[in-house]
């Protein structure tokens, strides 16, 4: 079926470590793929996207690349920041007509100082 | 409002009751989305509006769950004859059109006793 599978949780980091935090999916056709983040108390927001094969995402330090061979989309950042803990959510949109997006479980972040 | 705006923040309603969750998107967004995102897992589909339509209700769990939007504006999400398998977190988002960033609101925690 149509789904996304991200690491589980949670995931505790030190400061200006590195940050893996790996997406998979599957889906017919090319999706897009999508990082959203949710800070304590606020809403989802947007992290970072990108709509073919190859392409790289990045924004706020983080960067994640369409991998259609290993159908991944897997989140990095080389330098954590306390200010990054929050729950990350991978996610995928299929390919023309359906705007739902499809979500994995989150993955909880903590970066200590 | 600067952002999408739902409330109320929270419900707490009793089993077999009936419940409204409202929305208020972006202004000029013309797309709107209902999520439902239970603990520990991701937002799940369940409504999506193209101006006052439904252009795709496939993630409605049950007949007990209908949505309207009526001047393509604010949108209500409706459930009847709540159950406690009903309690989550209920998320709106909007986006300007098709095909471009969507942009959620904090949501609604809804518990049902």
């Amino acid at each position: 079926g149509n789904s996304v599978t991200q690491m589980e949780g949670p995931v505790t980091l030190s400061e200006e470590a590195f940050l893996t935090i790996n997406c998979t999916y599957t889906a017919t056709g090319y999706p897009s793929l999508f990082w959203y983040v949710q800070y304590p108390g606020e809403g989802l927001q947007l992290l970072l996207k990108a709509t073919k094969a190859d392409d790289k995402g990045s924004n706020k330090g983080f960067e994640a690349t369409y991998r259609k061979e290993t159908t991944s989309f897997h989140l990095e950042k080389g330098s954590v920041q306390v200010s990054d803990s929050a729950v990350y959510f991978c996610a995928r949109r299929p390919q023309g007509g359906s705007e739902k997006l499809v979500f994995g479980k989150g993955t909880k972040l903590t970066v200590n100082p | 409002g600067a952002g999408v705006s739902q409330t109320p923040s929270n419900k707490v309603t009793e089993k077999g009751k009936y419940v409204e969750l409202r929305c208020d998107p972006i202004s000029g967004h013309t797309a709107l989305y209902w999520y439902r995102q239970s603990l520990g897992q991701g937002p799940e589909f369940l409504i999506y509006f193209q101006g006052t339509g439904a252009a795709d209700d496939s993630g409605l769990p049950n007949d007990r769950f209908f949505a309207v939007r009526p001047e393509g504006s604010v949108s209500t999400l409706k459930i009847q004859r709540t159950e406690r398998g009903d309690s989550a977190v209920y998320l709106c988002a909007s986006s300007l059109t098709m095909n471009t960033e969507a942009f959620f609101g904090q949501g609604t925690r809804l518990t049902v006793v």
